[in-house]
């Protein structure tokens, strides 16, 4: 049992390149999470999926896209990377309703814009 | 505009002592109040949480004080150990979003 896997673990990008990062849960959850991590920010939500099949926006989507692949997958894709997105970004997942029991939190993705 | 705010930013604590950080949130609809611990280059990961309908939760020599009507609640940890050195967030969830909110963190230091 992994819990919650993320690829790659770190990344350099040139601005305008584009990226997918990936994200698999083996634990059934229904709800999966993309937050971004930046110094004195806390986490930031970027965009959520409450069951397979649906996405939705969270506090700060720009710049970004998702994909529920499936129950287990769920990617977080950058189509023209920019310097602000440098930052570390997370993957969680919970099970049941979403959010009101545990978000477990993947090892993260450092990624560098130049 | 900030819905969770954390105080300190950065705290150190000698080994043995108390530590506490805060929280203020301004969503009276946040019902679930959770601590995350995060070690450096790890993931997040849950240490205690709460709901607001009881002002207390311990766990070992973590506890949440929640105090509803001034909307705060707190994480103190009991004889603090080198081992507790990591970054803490509080975070809520509720008020029809979903997704956590999370303070911006506090740095602990356990000096030995």
């Amino acid at each position: 049992n992994a819990g919650v896997t993320q690829t790659p673990k770190f990344q350099v990008l040139k601005t305008g390149q584009s990226m997918t990062l990936q994200c698999a849960q083996d634990m059934n959850h229904n709800s999966m999470y993309w937050y971004r991590q930046d110094p004195g920010m806390g986490l930031r939500l970027i965009y959520y999926s409450a069951s397979e099949g649906t996405t939705d926006k969270g506090e700060v989507p720009n710049g970004y896209n998702v994909s529920r692949l499936n129950k287990r997958e769920f990617s977080l894709r950058l189509e023209s990377a920019a310097p602000s997105q440098t930052s570390v970004y997370f993957c969680a997942s919970t099970e049941g309703l979403a959010g009101v029991s545990e978000q477990y939190f993947g090892p993260g993705t450092r990624l560098t814009v130049t | 505009q900030q819905q969770v705010k954390q105080s300190p930013q950065s705290l150190i604590v000698q080994k043995g002592g108390i530590s506490i950080i805060n929280c203020a949130y301004e969503n009276t609809a946040f019902d679930y109040f959770p601590w995350y611990q995060q070690f450096p280059g790890k993931g997040p990961a849950l240490l205690i949480a709460i709901r607001p309908d009881v002002s207390e939760k311990k766990e070992g020599r973590f506890t949440i004080s929640f105090n509803k009507s001034a909307k705060q609640f707190s994480l103190h940890i009991m004889d603090s150990q080198p081992g507790d050195s990591a970054t803490y967030f509080c975070a809520a969830l509720g008020g029809g979003a979903d997704g956590l909110t999370f303070g911006k963190g506090t740095h602990l230091i356990i000096q030995p």
